[in-house]
């Protein structure tokens, strides 16, 4: 299938804590993963994303990391500040190319 | 480089009549992607443009069609508008099939 599984739906941190948003999928295929970050009323913006040759990737706060075997990728936000506060999307592209997201997660990071 | 373009931002039609959004993508990008956003179902994927020709289409109805233009410009048409066709559509280039630039979208209300 073409599904992609995200959660939480919504998240709300501290701030100065971590936050964690996990995405599972199906397609064995896939071999692309992208994190979107969309501000209120924005445009969505990759912050992220790793190919399925790589294990984890690290850029400053924002690390992803991604397990092939259980077909699972995580974003991981350390130090979260009030900034970080949006919808983040995962996505993947499957086989046949399409970019499928997952349904977004709300992070709120209360000062 | 100019970014992704859609014109119009903000459109408001009736129920039967008909719309075209238009998708200036980043110059040299060959590669034009419509998505359909609404709070329930995240980003939907509707379909993917390259070089003139539909390279991929999401599980939307006949009513939602494309087309891209020898310059990549791209327009998406929606024929006889539902009251559920209400949604932020946004368009995103890309050079190869990696990163996607989202444009801003346009807001499409039907009363």
């Amino acid at each position: 299938g073409e599904n992609v599984e995200q959660h939480p739906s919504t998240l709300s941190v501290q701030e100065g804590d971590s936050a964690v948003i996990k995405c599972t999928y199906s397609d064995s295929a896939s071999n692309y993963f992208p994190w979107y970050k969309q501000e209120l009323g924005k445009r969505p913006q990759l912050i992220i994303d790793i190919r399925s040759n790589v294990g984890e990737k690290k850029d400053q706060r924002i690390a992803v990391t991604l397990n092939k075997t259980a077909k699972h990728f995580s974003l991981h936000i350390t130090e979260t500040q009030p900034e970080d506060s949006a919808v983040y999307f995962c996505a993947l592209r499957n086989q046949g190319g399409k970019l499928i997201f997952g349904q977004g997660t709300e992070l709120s990071v209360k000062p | 480089k100019a970014g992704v373009t859609q014109t119009p931002r903000y459109l408001i039609k009736t129920r039967g009549q008909q719309v075209t959004l238009s998708c200036s993508p980043i110059s040299g990008h060959r590669s034009v992607s419509w998505y359909q956003q609404t709070p329930g179902q995240g980003l939907q994927f509707l379909f993917e443009y390259f070089s003139e020709t539909q390279r991929n289409k999401g599980n939307f109805p006949g009513r939602f069609s494309g087309r891209q233009f020898s310059n990549s410009r791209s327009e998406m048409n929606v024929s006889t508008l539902e009251l559920g066709d209400s949604a932020l559509y946004l368009c995103a280039s890309s050079e190869t099939t990696a990163e996607q630039f989202f444009g801003p979208g346009t807001r499409l209300t039907v009363l």
